[in-house]
């Protein structure tokens, strides 16, 4: 069974631009959760997506955005980068959703770096 | 402020020493998780506890939920570098008639030298 891919892996880009990001989950799971983790934060939540649509959002401003698509892939947009916004963002997909305590399968992430 | 605070920060240790995690929190959860996180890789779920007193262990790793399910412990007995990696707990915190988000602590680094 494949495992929940993340695209892509790295990533660089300057302040003011956007940028997209990609996640595959695993087959049959129907939610989606993005994460944004650094090292003074840890792991922080951005958002889920459940059968295309926004079950759950964390505390990040407007700038950060995603969507699900029918085949329960999602996107993860950021436009207007800040240097703060240099994190790694995880993906995890899951059966249910982590807010009904159902396991996170997590991708190995993009890595941003904002200059 | 973090509702999950874990202890110690980083840990470095020999191969063969035992060590134990802490998870804490005034919060109430309905479950708790514990996740590995190895260099380049996404965390990687080692457990769930979801209730008050539960014990579980996976081979070396012991974890404990606390009575009022407050807090949560992991123990590795003789570490091994394979140990190596950023242990999470993640809790569901119990709410009222709010949503529920997972929400994760900042991690325990641990290094265990050959």
């Amino acid at each position: 069974k494949a495992g929940v891919t993340q695209t892509p892996r790295y990533l660089i880009k300057t302040r003011g631009q956007q940028v997209t990001l990609s996640c595959s989950p695993i087959s049959g799971h129907r939610s989606v959760s993005w994460y944004q983790q650094t090292p003074g934060q840890g792991l922080q939540f951005l958002f889920e997506y459940f059968s295309e649509t926004q079950r759950n959002k964390g505390n990040f401003p407007g700038r950060f955005s995603g969507r699900q698509f029918s085949n329960s892939r999602s996107e993860m947009n950021v436009s207007t980068l800040e240097l703060g916004d240099s994190a790694l963002y995880l993906c995890a997909s899951s059966l249910a959703g982590g807010a009904m305590g159902s396991p996170l399968h997590f991708g190995n992430g993009t890595r941003l770096t904002v200059t | 402020t973090q509702l999950l605070e874990q202890s110690p920060q980083f840990l470095s240790i020999q191969e063969g020493e035992n060590l134990t995690v802490y998870c804490n929190s005034s919060s109430v959860f309905s479950s708790l998780q514990w996740y590995r996180q190895e260099p380049g890789e996404g965390p990687v779920l080692l457990v769930t506890v979801v209730t008050g007193g539960e014990v579980k262990k996976l081979k070396r790793l012991t974890f404990q939920f606390g009575d009022a399910r407050k807090d949560s412990s992991l123990h590795i007995t003789a570490a091994q570098p394979g140990d190596t990696g950023l242990y999470l707990c993640a809790g569901l915190p119990i709410t009222q008639g709010g949503s529920e988000k997972l929400v994760f602590g900042k991690g325990t680094k641990l290094t265990v030298n050959p």
